[in-house]
């Protein structure tokens, strides 16, 4: 199993530019998350899954938005970057929202200028 | 609002026992308490986690107090490894809420 992948590792974008975060899972979790870490701080939630056509917010979900078409791929879509959203970005995935340990990606370094 | 607090930095010698504290005292009964690290910037790790009885695994052991408002993480025969960001993470309502975790620095 590749575990959790996300694409692509570093990326660069001018303020106002979108892009399309992704992440993909290949062990069949119906749990599925994206986490942004900035410099010196622990991780916070943007959005969840629990399934398939299924998301909902976290705690800091402004700027971003998400879909859930398949069990496998969870994108977060940055709709117009802005510097504040230079961060790294995990996403996760898990059996479930119950006690599960959830399995994080290598991350995405964003830069926005 | 944090939901964990923990020291920001420790250091244990190479091969001794690292305890890690961790306080949460605004846990609620049903909420499980985990422990991740964080090696540089790599994706978080998971260790281990626990409701209310102790707990242990192959890389660590968990020690929760009675009236849940505090654990432990106790890594038993630290080595250089283990050096990493370590995280005490609350989880409500199916969420984790990471802190800023504890750097613990494995000294040789």
């Amino acid at each position: 199993n590749a575990g959790v992948t996300q694409t692509p590792k570093f990326q660069v974008l001018k303020t106002g530019q979108s892009m399309t975060l992704q992440c993909a899972q290949d062990m069949n979790h119906e749990y599925m998350s994206w986490y942004r870490q900035d410099p010196g701080m622990g991780l916070r939630l943007i959005h969840y899954s629990v399934g398939a056509g299924i998301t909902d917010q976290g705690e800091v979900p402004n700027g971003y938005n998400v879909s859930r078409s398949t069990t496998e791929d969870f994108p977060l879509r940055l709709l117009s970057a802005a510097p504040s959203q230079t961060s790294v970005y995990f996403c996760a995935s898990s059996y479930g929202r119950g006690t599960y340990e959830q399995y994080f990606g290598p991350g995405t370094r964003l830069t926005v200028t | 609002d944090a939901k964990t607090t923990q020291p920001p930095s420790m250091d244990c010698a190479e091969g001794r026992a690292a305890n890690l504290p961790c306080n949460h005292s605004t846990i609620s009964g049903n909420e499980y308490v985990y422990w991740y690290r964080q090696i540089h910037s790599q994706g978080p790790q998971y260790i281990i986690h626990g409701l209310k009885n102790n707990e242990t695994n192959e890389m660590a052991s968990l020690i929760i107090t009675e009236d849940r408002k505090s654990s432990t993480l106790i890594l038993p025969h630290a080595t250089l490894r283990d050096t990493a960001v370590y995280y005490c993470i609350v989880r409500v309502q199916g969420q984790f809420y990471f802190g800023t975790g504890t750097s613990l620095t494995v000294i040789p």
